[in-house]
């Protein structure tokens, strides 16, 4: 069974700090991995996605993959309450497999 | 402007009476997705369609159906609701090309099953 593990929190950070959120995956041969944020009652869009080792940067929002411990992080520097959301990571595998979330919570 | 829409957005029901949601997209993509989100889960595949091709996911209950009678028209058919299938049932549409794995998603329908 393929799965995208997350913890679901919920993550509370005051407002400008660094929010981590943190997403394992089980398939060794993964390839591709996403962040998609969903507002409470929305549909989720994309954020980020990371194909390759290493660290992929865009603005505020900072990707991290180790394929090696199979592990893929989000990183967002100086949050802000607006970021106050789900955070899905996914997998595709043929098809986009989702983890159930981190929720994340910034306080002003 | 709207490119994935869902409709209706909230749809009561009763144990056992078919419901149809509907979903439309304006971008010409050739996958059409079905996702049912439950309160605090991972949005689960449900079915997909690449171009008229449709793609059951193995675990799917018989109880869903789906048609897609063009490229810009997807439904879902749950012939006979039950309790445990009061969801978001999101909608979502990908590209052949470019990157793979960036879903479209529409606004959502909330089912309640009463």
């Amino acid at each position: 069974q393929k799965e995208v593990e997350q913890n679901s929190g919920p993550l509370s950070v005051p407002e400008g700090a660094i929010a981590s959120l943190n997403c394992t995956y089980s398939d060794r041969g993964s390839q591709s991995f996403f962040w998609y944020r969903q507002y409470s009652g929305k549909s989720p869009e994309l954020i980020m996605f990371i194909y390759s080792n290493g660290d992929k940067e865009d603005g505020r929002f900072t990707a991290q993959l180790n394929k090696a411990s199979q592990y893929v992080s989000l990183l967002i520097r100086d949050s802000q309450p607006s970021d106050s959301a789900t955070y899905l990571c996914a997998v595709w595998e043929g098809k986009l497999i989702f983890g159930q979330g981190t929720e994340l919570s910034v306080k002003p | 402007d709207a490119m994935v829409i869902q409709n209706p957005r909230y749809q009561v029901t009763q144990f056992g009476k078919p419901v149809t949601l509907s979903c439309s997209q304006t971008l010409n993509h050739n996958v059409m997705y079905w996702y049912q989100q439950k309160s605090s889960q991972a949005p689960k595949l449900l079915f997909h369609y690449y171009d008229k091709d449709f793609n059951n996911e193995a675990d799917t209950p018989d109880n869903f159906q789906s048609r897609r009678p063009n490229t810009s028209f997807c439904f879902l058919d749950i012939r006979s609701p039950g309790l445990g299938d009061a969801a978001m049932y999101l909608c979502a549409t990908s590209r052949v090309t470019g990157v793979t794995g960036e879903l479209f998603f529409g606004e959502g329908s909330r089912l309640t099953v009463l």
